[in-house]
């Protein structure tokens, strides 16, 4: 198995532009979720998915931020407009099931210029 | 709003001695409670997972216990080794029947000097 797949690794975009961060889950893998790590608060729990449904999107800080999973194998984090408070790295994790045990990405480095 | 503290921020310690890192949460109602190690600039590697039902669970040198009705679980590492030397995330579970979300600790920052 491959495991959480994220991409891009690095991204660096100016202020004001669309970011898209991507993420393949592990395969039969049915809850999906999106973290945001920065120094000064850790790792924040973004939104989640069971079954390709969002079920908590109440940590998406702004309207900005908006989330999609199209299918069990796929889904999109996406930043417009960025800003530079955006920065951090943006981590995506799967789970075979809501209680299940997390596996994390690799996750995307973002830099807001 | 589940808070979750971990004792100590930061610990540096000689190569072969025995660790204990502290977890504590305030919402008792959790579905298990993962550790995770994290390497500078890398992602999160799962270690152990402890369901509520269980009191511990172990890997190699690493052992991890759960009181649920605490609010606490400890990472216990034997033997510490220079390749220990990360981040320790604790994450309990919190959900229903068909939801759950990791909640996670700022973590401890561990080195291991030869």
């Amino acid at each position: 198995d491959a495991g959480v797949i994220q991409s891009p690794r690095h991204e660096v975009t100016e202020m004001g532009q669309e970011v898209t961060l991507r993420c393949k889950p592990i395969s039969g893998h049915n809850s999906l979720f999106w973290y945001r790590q920065t120094m000064m608060r850790g790792l924040e729990l973004l939104i989640y998915f069971n079954n390709n449904v969002p079920i908590d999107d109440s940590g998406m800080p702004e309207d900005r931020f908006s989330a999609k999973m199209p299918n069990a194998s796929f889904s999109t984090l996406k930043i417009q407009p960025s800003e530079p408070r955006d920065s951090a790295v943006y981590f995506c994790a799967s789970s075979p099931w809501a209680q299940g045990g997390y596996t994390f990405g690799s996750g995307t480095r973002l830099t807001v210029v | 709003k589940q808070e979750v503290t971990q004792i100590p921020a930061a610990l540096s310690v000689p190569e072969g001695e025995n660790l204990v890192l502290n977890c504590s949460f305030t919402d008792s109602a959790i579905y298990n409670l993962q550790w995770f190690r994290q390497d500078p600039g890398k992602g999160l590697t799962s270690l152990l997972l402890i369901q509520s039902s269980q009191r511990e669970q172990t890997s190699g040198r690493l052992n991890a216990s759960l009181d649920k009705s605490s609010g606490r679980s400890t990472l216990y590492i034997a033997a510490s080794q220079p390749g220990d030397s990360a981040t320790y995330l604790c994450a309990p579970l919190l959900g229903s029947s068909n939801t759950g979300k990791l909640i996670f600790g700022q973590g401890t920052t561990l080195q291991v000097k030869p």
